[in-house]
């Protein structure tokens, strides 16, 4: 079974800061890999989403992630935090259900704090 | 992407009583999932559903304590049976992506058992 591990499950920057989080992968194959925010009191928004076609992969809100198979890292970075980046961020990487068909197993999270 | 909607998006139950809660999304999909996430932890699967089948329940997962509707191609139902506090959590549904593996949520449904 797959499973994806995040390093932090607190992290706290300065605004302007980077926002570096971390994802590992568990995988003998390139698998889906995708990185998920929540907002409190809300549900998951897609980040963006690495499918193989390249490595760097850019999502939304300024957001991007390097897929690095040697690692089997998927770190998610931007290069100047904003306030309304403050959120709980989420790795996730597709596997196969009971049923054969596919699924999404998530990491536990990393809340992400913005400083003043 | 799918625009997805959970009724309700809150509630406060008593122990012993069953939820239901109900999923709607925007455009026709095969599969819809049922995610559980308990406070301040992960999303965990909890079953697949699809129309026309029997829901698909991952280890751990029973039908007797969620059993799961799926009468048409836009609209699910999962309900929490005999409720303790452990079932406190939020219960979030999902669809997948038209271009890829990708999935898209609902807004959750945050249920309290007291």
């Amino acid at each position: 079974a797959q499973s994806v591990t995040q390093l932090g499950s607190h992290v706290s920057v300065s605004e302007g800061a980077l926002v570096l989080l971390r994802c590992n992968y568990s995988s003998s194959v390139p698998p889906y890999l995708f990185w998920y925010v929540q907002y409190p009191n809300q549900g998951l928004q897609l980040l963006l989403k690495y499918t193989s076609a390249a490595t760097l992969v850019k999502g939304i809100n300024g957001f991007e992630a390097e897929f690095k198979k040697s690692e089997t890292s998927f770190h998610l970075t931007k290069p100047s935090a904003h306030m309304s980046d403050a959120a709980e961020y989420f790795c996730a990487v597709s596997d196969l259900n009971q049923g054969g068909s596919e699924k999404l197993v998530f990491g536990k999270g990393t809340k992400l704090t913005v400083n003043p | 992407s799918a625009v997805i909607s959970q009724k309700p998006s809150r509630d406060i139950c008593q122990r012993g009583t069953s939820l239901t809660i109900q999923c709607q999304v925007d455009s026709q999909v095969t599969m819809m999932f049922w995610y559980r996430q308990q406070p301040g932890q992960s999303l965990t699967l909890i079953a697949t559903a699809n129309q026309g089948s029997e829901a698909t329940y991952e280890s751990g997962f029973v039908i007797d304590k969620f059993p799961i509707s799926r009468p048409n191609l836009t609209f699910s139902t999962l309900t929490v049976s005999n409720m303790s506090p452990e079932d406190s959590s939020i219960y979030l549904c999902s669809c997948p992506g038209k271009t890829g593996n990708e999935q898209y949520f609902g807004p959750g449904t945050r249920l309290t058992v007291t």
